[in-house]
């Protein structure tokens, strides 16, 4: 079956660096997202992996590696307003995308 | 980066009346738009994906009879959600891909929902 894990809360402190993962499995792959979701916002897009390594765009990284099934979302000097919830999917051979259920990142003073 | 426009942002209506929910692309031709519900702290749930000028194909256990998608142009997809019930209260989200580069997919602002 088709599966993306990542973990349902992380908390970090204002001007820190966090790291979410996700683990993936899908049926063929075409990518993975990064989306990010404020409460009762829709979500906004963050980045796209489909070669294996880092990629980097300001303050937000993500990274991937397809033998492994693993990716992550690096999240550096974090501000209040980093506080949402972070999405990963993963596009099939469909290019359907395969969501997890979001990591909530609290980020306190 | 590519617009696509979602309204009514926020709709209450009273039970088993219908409401519509429009996704317009603004600035790119959309061949392929998805719906999906979320509820509070839960993630995306696609309900359907529609194909311009075709029906939409819909995900199990979502009743195509209730939740009607209508993809008549390559801009604008709306979603019709029949004599509505509570438990049909929800955040509804479309997002529409310019074509099969898997990036080019982008979300609307999303509707809330309510009914009385």
């Amino acid at each position: 079956g088709q599966n993306i894990d990542q973990p349902t809360e992380m908390t970090a402190t204002e001007g820190a660096i966090v790291q979410i993962n996700c683990t993936y499995q899908t049926s063929g792959f075409n990518g993975l997202f990064w989306y990010q979701q404020h409460a009762g916002e829709a979500p906004t897009f963050l980045s796209y992996n489909v070669l294996d390594g880092l990629e980097e765009k300001g303050r937000f990284s993500s990274f991937l590696s397809r033998s492994k099934g693993y990716s992550y979302l690096l999240l550096k000097e974090l501000q209040m307003k980093d506080s949402a919830s972070y999405l990963c999917a993963g596009l099939d051979s469909n290019y359907q995308l395969i969501w997890g259920a979001g990591t909530k990142l609290i980020i306190k003073p | 980066g590519a617009v696509v426009s979602q309204h009514p942002s926020r709709v209450i209506c009273k039970s088993g009346t219908s409401v519509k929910i429009e996704c317009r692309s603004l600035d790119f031709q959309a061949t392929t738009m998805f719906w999906y519900r979320q509820f509070p702290k839960q993630s995306l749930m696609l309900m359907a994906t529609s194909n311009e000028g075709s029906k939409a194909t819909y995900e199990q256990g979502v009743e195509k009879d209730k939740f009607l998608i209508n993809h008549a142009s390559l801009t604008l997809s709306t979603l019709t959600v029949t004599s509505a019930h509570p438990e049909d209260s929800s955040f509804y989200i479309c997002s529409a891909r310019a074509g099969s580069e898997s990036e080019k997919l982008f979300f609307g602002s999303g509707t809330q929902l309510s009914v009385l």
